[in-house]
């Protein structure tokens, strides 16, 4: 069974750091592109970072491009984001999602998720 | 960055209805659009991709058409189940956006 968990959320000081981490399990991890999406209280989806199957390329949102940055660890099956500069607007439930086709960054879109860690900044 | 604006952002409608939302993108994404269900509490859950491509699992009460700018999801015979919210989302280019997301409210 495909499964996404992630971890890592907690209640942080604005301008401070967390570590944010998507344990897949179920499929080859190594085949797919990865991306985080966020959701702000009571608001709509926003992509957040996404990383090639092979972590070669990186792509975020530009809202946190220069804080945030994503990685993968093959050997782990894990996802990760670093969140550094934090900031409130950043306050959301963090998801972490998979693709929907293999060896490729693009045209494949979410087809499985976890079901979120929340990160709440406070001021 | 690409603008992706549903409409309505709210509908009210009774079981049995056929409901259509609708998603304009700020300039073409060719037929890179899906739409997700999303349910209080739960994780998105993909519904159609490439704009009308049924997702394994979902009920065949949902469609989806539109190339270029215009698309729209429809459910052919409303359910208790789908009153919920949904989100359109385009994937032709990074960044990635999503619309502002449409709730179907029992009338």
């Amino acid at each position: 069974q495909e499964q996404l968990v992630e971890s890592g959320g907690g209640v942080v000081q604005s301008g401070r750091s967390l570590r944010l981490s998507c344990e897949a399990s179920g499929f080859t991890f190594s085949n797919f592109a990865m991306h985080w999406v966020r959701q702000a209280p009571g608001k709509g989806l926003e992509w957040v970072a996404g990383i090639s199957y092979d972590g070669s390329h990186q792509y975020y949102a530009d809202s946190v491009k220069g804080r945030f940055t994503i990685s993968r660890d093959k050997s782990q099956n894990t996802l990760s984001l670093q969140m550094n500069s934090l900031r409130t607007e950043d306050t959301a439930l963090y998801y972490c999602a998979r693709v929907n086709g293999w060896y490729s960054d693009y045209y494949y879109t979410l087809n499985v998720w976890g079901q979120g860690t929340t990160v709440t900044v406070s001021s | 960055d690409i603008q992706m604006t549903q409409s309505p952002s709210t509908l009210s409608a009774s079981v049995g209805d056929r409901v259509t939302i609708t998603c304009r993108a700020s300039q073409s994404i060719s037929s890179w659009l899906a739409w997700y269900q999303q349910k209080p509490g739960k994780a998105p859950n993909l519904l159609i991709y490439k704009a009308s491509s049924l997702e394994s699992g979902v009920p065949s009460r949902f469609s989806g058409s539109g190339s270029g700018t215009d698309f729209t999801l429809t459910i052919s015979s409303l359910q208790p189940d789908d009153f919920t919210t949904y989100y359109c989302q385009q994937y032709n280019s990074y960044p990635w956006t999503f619309g502002q997301g449409t709730k179907v409210e029992i009338k």
